[in-house]
């Protein structure tokens, strides 16, 4: 089954500085890749999504990810860290097929320090 | 729009009680899907409703279940709750859930306690 690791549960930024949150997906076939990221109580708000279309993908709030198939990884990136971009961020991979759950990875939780 | 919306907000019940929870998808969206979220568990999918009909189901034991509406609305239901039951259960929809980049709109969730 595929599925995403997550590397760091928690990562902590200085406001300005540049935040780079880590996922790795598991799969001889690129799968279709999310990063969800939720603030306090609240639901999942999709930030972007790899469709294959190419391999740097812009989301919202300045957010993007770059679809490295040699290392198998998919980062979420920002050049720019604000304080409202304190929450916990999750990648998740959707396996091609029939199958339509989302795989979540286990989430990191972004600190932005003033 | 509206957005998904699941009621209620917060559910405290004890053990061996049962427990229905409600979502209202996007007006339109036809596929709604059930994710229980907890600490140590993480995100896990429990099924997915499309038309009336599950489509997909996680690997959740029998006292988990859920039904859809013609209307899209879904109700999941635990029975003979346990401690372990506490999390936070998201709902999510979509159009119709048919293509493997469809994006997924999720609610608020509901924070079941069991003590």
């Amino acid at each position: 089954a595929q599925s995403v690791t997550q590397l760091g549960s928690h990562v902590s930024v200085s406001e300005g500085a540049l935040v780079l949150l880590r996922c790795n997906y598991s799969s001889s076939v690129p799968p279709y890749l999310f990063w969800y990221v939720q603030y306090p109580n609240q639901g999942l708000q999709l930030l972007l999504k790899y469709t294959s279309a190419a391999t740097l993908v812009k989301g919202i709030n300045g957010f993007e990810a770059e679809f490295k198939k040699s290392e198998t990884s998919f980062h979420l990136t920002k050049p720019s860290a604000h304080m409202s971009d304190a929450a916990e961020y999750f990648c998740a991979v959707r396996p091609s097929g029939s199958a339509r759950q989302l795989t979540f990875g286990s989430g990191t939780q972004l600190t932005v320090l003033p | 729009k509206a957005g998904v919306t699941q009621t209620p907000r917060y559910l405290i019940k004890t053990r061996g009680q049962q427990v229905t929870l409600s979502c209202s998808p996007i007006s339109g969206h036809r596929s709604v899907s059930w994710y229980q979220q907890t600490p140590g568990q993480g995100l896990q999918f429990l099924f997915e409703y499309f038309s009336e009909t599950q489509r997909n189901k996680g690997n959740f034991p029998g006292r988990f279940s859920g039904r859809q509406f013609s209307n899209s609305r879904s109700e999941m239901n635990v029975s003979t709750l346990e401690l372990g039951d506490s999390a936070l259960y998201l709902c999510a929809s979509s159009l119709d859930g048919g293509a493997t980049n469809e994006k997924l709109f999720f609610g608020s969730g509901t924070q079941l306690s069991v003590l």
